[in-house]
């Protein structure tokens, strides 16, 4: 079946406009999790979603990220104002979620979006 | 807080051969779970091997297999027969889902090369 999509794939934007990253979870899958991979601070957990709710939220690094998920299956990341050390790739994960087991746990990854601020 | 560290930047390994990257965490946690996964040049991450930790039996999913020592806090992989496809970027995974938190804790990553 489909896997996790993310669009675009690649983004440059100036510094100071806001950008939208999307994320399309597989079907069927509950949770959805951003995460930023950089290299000066490898991977990093953003945001949780279960649901359309995100129960934590504690990896957002400013009020300048904000993220959303729609119809429990669509979530959008947007970044606002954006500056410099937020270049990264921004990659985006979907498990079953519930309490069925290791199965429920388990993250499958998206291709991921490069964010280039200029 | 749980902390994941992968002390081989690199690694390299002659093709058929086999290789051993290390990994060792820290929790105060008895039950969670723990993963390896595989990132190659396209950026995907995807998933190699999964351990439950309160399973002591090793994890194996064919070429790959892992070495869990629970009271050391280790969980490394092994790469049996190398093939050129498994030269990538490996990173070890801690997963503890408490109350509303859910989210994995990633090592820095080995960079793994296959030779011939």
């Amino acid at each position: 079946g489909a896997g996790v999509s993310q669009s675009p794939s690649n983004k440059v934007t100036e510094k100071g406009k806001d950008v939208e990253l999307r994320c399309d979870p597989i079907s069927g899958h509950t949770a959805l999790y951003w995460y930023r991979q950089s290299l000066g601070q490898g991977l990093e957990f953003l945001i949780y979603f279960q649901g359309n709710s995100a129960p934590d939220k504690s990896g957002l690094p400013s009020d300048r990220f904000s993220a959303e998920r729609t119809g429990g299956s669509v979530s959008t990341l947007t970044i606002q104002r954006t500056q410099q050390e937020d270049s990264a790739v921004y990659l985006c994960a979907s498990s079953l979620g519930g309490n069925r087991g290791v199965s429920s746990y388990e993250q499958y990854f998206g291709p991921g979006t490069r964010l280039t601020v200029t | 807080a749980q902390t994941v560290t992968q002390s081989q930047p690199e690694m390299s390994v002659q093709e058929a051969e086999t290789v051993t990257l290390s990994c060792t965490y820290d929790t105060s946690e008895s039950d969670y779970y723990l993963f390896w996964y595989k990132q190659p040049p396209s950026r995907q991450m995807i998933l190699v091997i999964r351990q439950e930790a309160y399973k002591q039996q090793n994890a194996t999913e064919n070429r790959f297999s892992v070495n869990f020592q629970k009271a050391a806090k280790s969980f490394s992989l092994k790469i049996s027969d190398s093939q050129l496809g498994d030269a990538a970027m490996y990173f070890c995974a801690y997963w503890l889902m408490t109350g509303t938190a859910s989210k994995l804790t990633f090592g820095t990553g080995t960079r793994l090369q296959v030779t011939l």
